[in-house]
């Protein structure tokens, strides 16, 4: 079945840096979703694109969908602890069910 | 209710019981998600409702799983004979479809099994 691949699996940053995170896949999407998961939560959607090309923000965060829509990328400028947790991308599949990627885990030294 | 809802949030039980753990969706939401996630790891899905539609329920595990979803709304996650490996945060999501493709899902806080 389709399947989605994030890189880097893991991430050990400075609080301040920027922050880059990809997710990539051998079908194509026509939905890409980037969700946060804090310890002990549930997942939380940040952002969702529709349109291949399409560039959103929310706040400090920005996501990318891919021109050949194979592929996102989500950025996280000027990190600070909060940032702190594991990220997944997850798009619908052919059969409409919705499938997630492995997850970017992201640790920030202060 | 606003988002989604799981009960219990947390669940101890001893090996070999059966649990039983609930999953209310937003209303009107036709799409219904379980997920296991172990201690640090991702998402592990498990079965798919969608409207009237059959459930694709090849996430399960083993025979020891079994979901419902009783009028389209409220779902139940079964886990009979449970066993250690188990123990997991079991998630529920929801979402509406809409066009071609379902549309974002929204997660419970989850239910923390724990099998002694």
């Amino acid at each position: 079945g389709q399947q989605l691949n994030q890189s880097p699996q893991s991430m050990f940053i400075q609080e301040g840096e920027d922050v880059s995170m990809n997710c990539t896949s051998s079908s194509i999407f026509n939905t890409w979703l980037w969700y946060k998961q804090d310890p002990g939560e549930g997942p939380v959607l940040l952002i969702a694109l529709y349109k291949a090309g399409e560039l959103t923000s929310n706040g400090r965060l920005t996501a990318q969908f891919g021109i050949t829509r194979k592929d996102s990328f989500l950025n996280i400028s000027a990190s600070i602890p909060s940032d702190v947790g594991i990220y997944f991308c997850a798009g619908p599949s052919l059969a409409q069910k919705l499938v997630f990627g492995q997850g970017t885990r992201l640790t920030i030294n202060p | 209710g606003a988002g989604v809802s799981q009960s219990p949030s947390n669940k101890v039980t001893e090996k070999g019981k059966d649990v039983e753990l609930r999953c209310d969706p937003i209303s009107g939401h036709t799409a219904l998600y379980w997920y296991r996630q172990s201690l640090g790891q991702g998402l592990e899905f498990l079965i798919y409702f969608q409207g009237n539609s059959a459930p694709d329920k090849s996430g399960l595990p083993s025979d020891r799983f079994s979901a419902e979803r009783t009028g389209g709304s409220v779902s139940t996650l079964t886990i009979q004979r449970t066993q250690q490996e188990d123990s997991a945060v079991y998630l529920c999501a929801s979402s509406s479809r809409r066009g071609t493709g379902s549309t974002e899902a929204f997660f419970g806080q989850g239910t923390r099994l724990t099998v002694v």
